[in-house]
């Protein structure tokens, strides 16, 4: 079955650092990777996802995400945090042997940015 | 911007009433997903479709629930006699294509079983 793992329930970082919030993943083959946002009372954004090519994907306000085959991670980064970053975060596969039919998401993290 | 939009934003029903919840995706898409989210938790999926028909479903979707695109627009998830445990935000999404295309979601309805 293919899942997907964020192992942090929470990251505190302050405003003008570098932020990760990691996701392993265990599936079958090449899966395809997405990161998305939610605020408060709000739906789901999507943030960046990787498919093939390039390692380091950029997505939306800033955030990007470095593909691992090697370690099955894509882990989400920002080189500085700005406290509207504040949200939670899920990384989701699509995976090769469900015919990439559906997105799975993890758990998710919150990420707390302090002034 | 196109978006994907959800009624009601939040219903309240008794329990074992039915419900009904809408959903009228981006036009141009052709995937249609069902998800839901307990108490700002784990995002779980429901239910694909596609070409009016599901596509895939987990199991949490039993034969309480149903879904149908009655007129090519609106996207609908039913559930049929709700159980406390169906309190939740429902998230629909759609999207262009099924494999490498992400998903574009709702802003949700929110579900309160009695």
């Amino acid at each position: 079955a293919q899942s997907v793992a964020q192992p942090e329930d929470q990251v505190n970082v302050a405003e003008g650092n570098p932020l990760t919030v990691k996701c392993t993943y265990s599936v079958s083959g090449n899966p395809y990777l997405f990161w998305y946002v939610q605020y408060p009372n709000r739906g789901l954004q999507f943030l960046l996802k990787y498919i093939t090519g390039d390692n380091l994907v950029k997505g939306s306000y800033g955030f990007e995400a470095e593909f691992n085959k090697s370690q099955t991670s894509f882990h989400l980064k920002k080189p500085s945090a700005l406290v509207s970053d504040s949200a939670l975060y899920f990384c989701a596969v699509r995976a090769p042997n469900t015919g990439f039919q559906k997105l799975v998401f993890g758990t998710g993290t919150r990420l707390l940015v302090s002034p | 911007e196109p978006e994907v939009t959800q009624t009601p934003s939040h219903q309240v029903t008794q329990m074992g009433q039915e419900v009904i919840l809408r959903c009228v995706p981006i036009s141009n898409h052709l995937y249609f997903y069902w998800y839901r989210q307990i108490l700002g938790q784990k995002v779980e999926f429901l239910v694909s479709f596609y070409n009016n028909e599901i596509s895939e479903k987990s199991e949490i979707f039993d034969d309480q629930f149903s879904v149908e695109r009655p007129d090519g627009s609106n996207f609908t998830l039913k559930i049929r006699s709700t159980k406390l445990e169906d309190s939740a935000m429902y998230f629909c999404a759609s999207s262009p294509e099924s494999r490498t295309g992400e998903l574009f979601f709702g802003e949700g309805s929110r579900l309160t079983v009695l």
